[in-house]
């Protein structure tokens, strides 16, 4: 059985930093493409930014909101993925999901979401 | 990149069907196949109920099916059932310069 599981999430300050984790178990994690999604209280989904598998160059693509400000990054030997967020802003407070870019027959169908994590709650606030 | 545009809001009585539709531009739903659709429980996370455009993952009925048409992509369900009564969120890719996701704003479902 497939299995996300973010923490990581908590009350930070605007300016402050925060990094999250996404545990990941029932599926061979080094091959994934990992996004991250998130959302708002009471609004819609927003794609975050996405870090390919190694064997793909492990290249990471961002959102522009969040650009220069997250990083993601990836230990396939935890099978864990990371979101680090610096110079958080009011409005990155949101639910922050985990999810892995669709396999179909060992291809990747980017941008199209599978599995995903339960989701941990960022708070920026003074 | 702007979200998609999707009806805040549609109802229907079980057994009827309905449709959502999802409307982009010539640089995301247009131009790619790759639009996905998700149901979201009230605090759940999205499951994926259709990827590339009309395509249902195993185990979601086939009471689900997509569709496109220019730069509209569309969800129907027929057979309405009071679990269906959920957020719905369309979603496309939109391009590898800068490799945009955009998602639509949302469509709460509501079964009579």
């Amino acid at each position: 059985e497939v299995q996300l599981v973010e923490s990581g999430g908590g009350l930070v300050k605007p300016g402050g930093s925060l990094r999250l984790s996404c545990a990941a178990s029932g599926f061979t994690f080094s091959n994934a493409w990992m996004s991250w999604v998130r959302q708002a209280p009471g609004k819609g989904l927003e794609w975050v930014g996405r870090i390919k598998s190694k064997t793909d160059g492990g290249t990471t693509d961002y959102a522009a909101p969040v650009k220069g400000r997250f990083t993601i990054s990836r230990d396939d030997s935890k099978n864990t993925l990371y979101l680090q967020m610096n110079s958080l802003k009011t409005e990155d407070t949101a639910v922050y999901y985990c999810t892995t870019d669709l396999e179909v027959q060992g291809v990747i169908v980017t941008a199209n979401f599978d599995y995903w994590g339960q989701g941990t709650l960022v708070t920026v606030s003074s | 990149q702007s979200a998609l545009t999707q009806p805040a809001s549609v109802s229907g009585s079980p057994g009827q069907s309905i449709t959502i539709s999802c409307t982009g531009t010539s640089s995301d739903v247009g131009s790619y196949n790759l639009v996905s659709w998700y149901q979201q429980h009230p605090g759940k996370a999205p499951k994926l109920m259709i990827y590339e455009v009309s395509k249902r993952p195993s185990g979601v009925s086939n009471r689900f099916s997509g569709s496109k048409s220019g730069n509209t992509a569309s969800l129907t369900i027929s057979g309405l059932q009071a679990e269906d009564e959920a957020d719905y969120y369309c979603c496309s890719y939109a391009g590898s310069s800068t490799f945009d996701v955009v998602f639509g704003g949302g469509t709460k479902l509501t079964v009579l």
